[in-house]
């Protein structure tokens, strides 16, 4: 079946580096791409997306790329912060389905 | 503006007991998903409405398992005869539901059944 998966359930990264979450996706159809972040306790936030006709997209801290050749997708986040600390879920969507598959996350850990 | 609204935050419910989980979407967002997320598991598919077209259900895990949504705008998601296996955090999301749109969610209802 079609799924999305993360390579690294847990990342820990020190305060002020780089941080990139990697995911993999295997539906070839999928066409839009969203990065979710989770707090605990709370529901997932919308962080960006990317749409397959983009390589790469950038927002305010974090920066969405876009491989479809190999089907990877990941999440840079610059001078990752305490607050940055939170489960990140990637989810693929089809052209003109509305159905989302979700990951199961990244945690990812800020060390002071 | 307000995002998705859902109440309650918490609920503890005896075994077999009926609950109603409540989703109040975003202004203006036609589609409306439930979403059930075990501990430490990724988030399920439940439920899906858009406008008035007939809701895909295919992912209720059983017959005890209904929602509403009325006027295109609440859903009550309803859990008849709870069992312990039932307990999660339910979330609910909207979108605008056309061409590639996210989904917003809500802060979900913790629903444990002792």
């Amino acid at each position: 079946g079609e799924s999305v998966g993360l390579h690294l359930p847990t990342l820990s990264v020190q305060e002020g580096d780089n941080s990139i979450i990697n995911c993999a996706y295997s539906n070839s159809a999928s066409d839009y791409f969203i990065w979710y972040k989770q707090e605990s306790g709370k529901g997932p936030q919308f962080i960006i997306d990317i749409r397959s006709n983009m390589d790469k997209r950038q927002g305010q801290r974090v920066t969405v790329l876009l491989n479809k050749t190999v089907k990877h997708l990941s999440l840079q986040i610059a001078a990752t912060q305490p607050g940055d600390s939170a489960v990140y879920f990637c989810a693929e969507n089809g052209s003109g389905t509305y159905k989302y598959i979700f990951g199961t996350g990244t945690r990812l850990k800020v060390l002071a | 503006g307000a995002g998705v609204s859902q109440s309650p935050s918490n609920k503890v419910t005896e075994k077999g007991k009926d609950v109603e989980l409540r989703c109040d979407p975003i202004s203006g967002h036609t589609a409306l998903y439930w979403y059930r997320q075990s501990l430490g598991q990724g988030l399920e598919f439940l439920i899906y409405f858009q406008g008035n077209s007939a809701p895909d259900k295919s992912g209720l895990p059983s017959d005890r398992f209904s929602a509403e949504r009325t006027g295109g705008s609440v859903s009550t998601l309803t859990i008849q005869r709870t069992q312990q296996e039932d307990s999660a955090v339910y979330f609910c999301a909207s979108s605008l539901g056309v061409g590639n749109s996210p989904l917003h969610f809500g802060n979900g209802t913790r629903l444990t059944v002792t």
